[in-house]
């Protein structure tokens, strides 16, 4: 697979433990968020997202909290997984430019 | 099969020599757009279309053209290719217009600029 994170901030987790992955997102115009998986060798996967007028959203397994007084996002995975183990995104989404700034991105490893 | 298929997945090529990497999504999506990732700096976008022949620029668009003749086609064209873009590309597709909502990525396409 392709090396896309040499030097991503790394979170290590054990199997069946929750995860949080952090997010700062630098535009208080941006309205919208999404959360992406990204595996080794694939292009990144939408997992989850919010829209500014909400503080959090629930989907199967994964939440997502945002925090705009701190421009802060987070994604928590319940119950982690060895399938889980990827670089997670943070995205977020100006509409009134339609521009997409991504983050740096976290590597999650889960062990088993 | 939903997706976006991008072609070619690997490319190695000199500096100068004018290349183009296909991108088409069979969604019926608005929006398309490319992006380039290198390590440590996350996904960049290039240029974006919000439907058929409007495109406009992202963060990094400099070296690269883009063109939307077709909604399900949304080639990256890179006139005299440098080392500096020696990158993993992506495309990526999304029903909205506006970007906003599920993006569709397709799977990469390694350029080796030398």
């Amino acid at each position: 697979g392709e090396s896309v994170g040499l030097h991503l901030p790394t979170l290590s987790v054990q199997e069946g433990d929750n995860s949080i992955i952090n997010c700062a997102y630098s535009n208080s115009a941006s309205d919208y968020f999404i959360w992406y998986k990204q595996e080794s060798g694939k292009g990144p996967q939408f997992i989850i997202d919010i829209r500014s007028n909400m503080d959090k959203r629930q989907g199967q397994r994964v939440t997502v909290l945002l925090n705009k007084t701190v421009k802060h996002l987070s994604l928590q995975i319940a119950a982690t997984q060895p399938g889980d183990s990827a670089v997670y995104f943070c995205a977020e989404i100006d509409t009134g430019g339609f521009k997409t700034i991504f983050g740096a991105g976290t590597r999650l490893f889960v062990k088993a | 099969e939903a997706q976006v298929t991008q072609n070619p997945r690997y490319l190695i090529t000199v500096t100068g020599k004018k290349l183009t990497v296909t991108c088409s999504q069979n969604m019926n999506h608005e929006y398309m757009s490319w992006y380039r990732q290198d390590p440590g700096l996350g996904l960049r976008q290039i240029y974006y279309s919000m439907n058929v022949e409007v495109t406009d620029k992202g963060d990094v668009p400099e070296g690269y053209k883009v063109s939307r003749k077709e909604k399900r086609n949304f080639p990256l064209i890179l006139e005299s290719p440098s080392p500096n873009q020696t990158s993993l590309y992506f495309c990526a597709s999304s029903l909205s217009g506006t970007g906003v909502g599920e993006q569709y990525f397709g799977p990469g396409t390694r350029l080796t600029v030398t």
